[in-house]
């Protein structure tokens, strides 16, 4: 089935910083990698999303690379704020055999220091 | 809010119980997932159902068991099996046929006493 590795499992920047998050995934038949960000004590929200045929995507300060055929993808963060502080978790979902499953990897802890 | 709804917020069991964990869906999704988040291991995929009387063991469904009567509902039972359950639960669904975002629950913080 598929794996999802995610890292660094903590990220402490300053604010006004990039912070750079990496996900690798195992199964070639993944075509959908979303990010989630998860506030203290509250769900995983959608921030971002790409298509595996699509390269890089951008939605303002937030960005996503996806590479194919090295099977990974990550998660750009500009110009960062203290409310960016949260827990990140990408996932990918596959297309193939196990069509639907959702694998997350085991998230990140972004802290922006002001 | 964001049309999926877990209850309760929290829930106690005593040890050798069963207890079910709710989950409801007003957002017409045909695919529901129940996963367990721990301190540090991000979010494990327990079951995954794609349509009504249909669904998949994740990675750690061992303790738990599901049901899909309904399109609009997906409940969790965590038994008595399960030897360590004390953690947050959440439900998520989201459409097929096309790659869709999904859509998470409140949680559920399950605690043994």
């Amino acid at each position: 089935g598929e794996n999802v590795e995610q890292h660094p499992s903590t990220l402490s920047v300053q604010e006004g910083d990039s912070a750079v998050i990496k996900c690798t995934y195992s199964d070639s038949a993944s075509n959908y990698f979303p990010w989630y960000k998860q506030e203290l004590g509250k769900r995983p929200q959608l921030i971002i999303d790409i298509r595996s045929n699509v390269g890089e995507k951008k939605d303002q300060r937030i960005a996503v690379t996806l590479n194919k055929t090295a099977k990974h993808f990550s998660l750009h963060i500009t110009e960062t704020q203290p409310e960016d502080s949260a827990v990140y978790f990408c996932a990918a979902r596959s297309s193939g055999g196990s069509q639907g499953n959702l694998i997350f990897g085991k998230g990140t802890k972004l802290s922006v220091k002001p | 809010d964001g049309g999926i709804t877990q209850s309760p917020k929290y829930l106690f069991r005593k040890e050798g119980q069963n207890v079910t964990l709710s989950c409801e869906q007003n957002l017409n999704h045909d695919a529901m997932y129940w996963y367990r988040q721990d301190p540090g291991q991000g979010l494990r995929l327990i079951y995954y159902s794609q349509i009504v009387n249909d669904f998949q063991k994740g990675d750690i469904a061992e303790g738990y068991s599901v049901s899909r009567e309904k399109k609009e509902s997906f409940p969790l039972t965590v038994t008595s099996a399960q030897k360590n359950p004390t953690a947050f639960y959440l439900c998520a669904s989201s459409g097929t046929g096309g790659i869709t975002e999904a859509f998470f629950g409140q949680g559920t913080r399950l605690t043994v006493v």
